[in-house]
């Protein structure tokens, strides 16, 4: 079975601050992939990454960073230079990649980020 | 951007009485799914469907849950009769498939209350 921690239930930080939020996945497939979401107050779920179990290459999109080890079975999330507006309630999952199901998205617990003026 | 519909965004109902959530996936995606938060937890699947079957179910999706796609565009969840901790945000989902390099596309959420 697949399973996704965030230990991290809450974070608060101050504006202009570096914040790594933190993912560990467990699974038994060798290709599977990793998403997180990031859910404002509106309640919407946001798509922020998708990354397959083969690519293990960090990746940068603006002040949003992620790295990947599979060494440690962790998908981490930093912000750079926080922002208020990054406050949010942020989800990581895991989808195994099968030829025949649905391939469920299993969610971790979320982590509620705070970012204060 | 396509987007992934979801009607009502907010639907009260009383205890026992039967909810059709409904959804409107992304015209070229073949696989669609239902997902539930409930309060301040996190996200849990509830079912997946393909093909105009149910592909996977969660332990959650019991009898009183049922899917379908009446018209080749809706995609619907009912709940027979609910219940109190029926009480939670519904999402629906779609995807083009597992194999692609494209992720699931989520609807913003039905808020079921159940009073």
């Amino acid at each position: 079975a697949q399973k996704v921690t965030q230990a991290q239930t809450e974070i608060s930080v101050v504006e202009k601050e570096d914040v790594t939020l933190d993912c560990v996945y467990e699974t038994r497939d060798t290709t599977y992939y990793l998403f997180w979401y990031k859910q404002p107050p509106s309640g919407e779920l946001v798509f922020l990454i998708r990354r397959n179990s083969f690519d293990e290459q960090n990746e940068i999109s603006g002040r949003y960073s992620w790295n990947f080890q599979k060494s440690t079975s962790s998908f981490n999330f930093t912000i750079t230079a926080s922002q208020v507006v990054d406050s949010a309630v942020y989800f990581c999952a895991l989808s195994e990649a099968t030829e025949t199901s649905g391939s469920r998205l299993t969610f971790g617990e979320g982590t509620q980020l705070t970012v204060n003026p | 951007e396509p987007e992934v519909t979801q009607t009502p965004s907010h639907q009260v109902t009383q205890m026992g009485q039967e909810v059709i959530l409904r959804c409107v996936p992304i015209s070229n995606h073949l696989y669609f799914y239902w997902y539930r938060q409930i309060l301040g937890q996190k996200v849990e699947f509830l079912v997946s469907f393909y093909n105009n079957e149910i592909s996977e179910k969660s332990e959650i999706f019991d009898d009183q849950f049922s899917v379908e796609r009446p018209d080749g565009s809706n995609f619907t969840l009912k709940i027979r009769s609910t219940k109190l901790e029926d009480s939670a945000m519904y999402f629906c989902a779609s995807r083009v498939s597992p194999q692609t390099n494209y992720g699931y596309t989520f609807g913003s959420g039905t808020r079921l209350t159940v009073v």
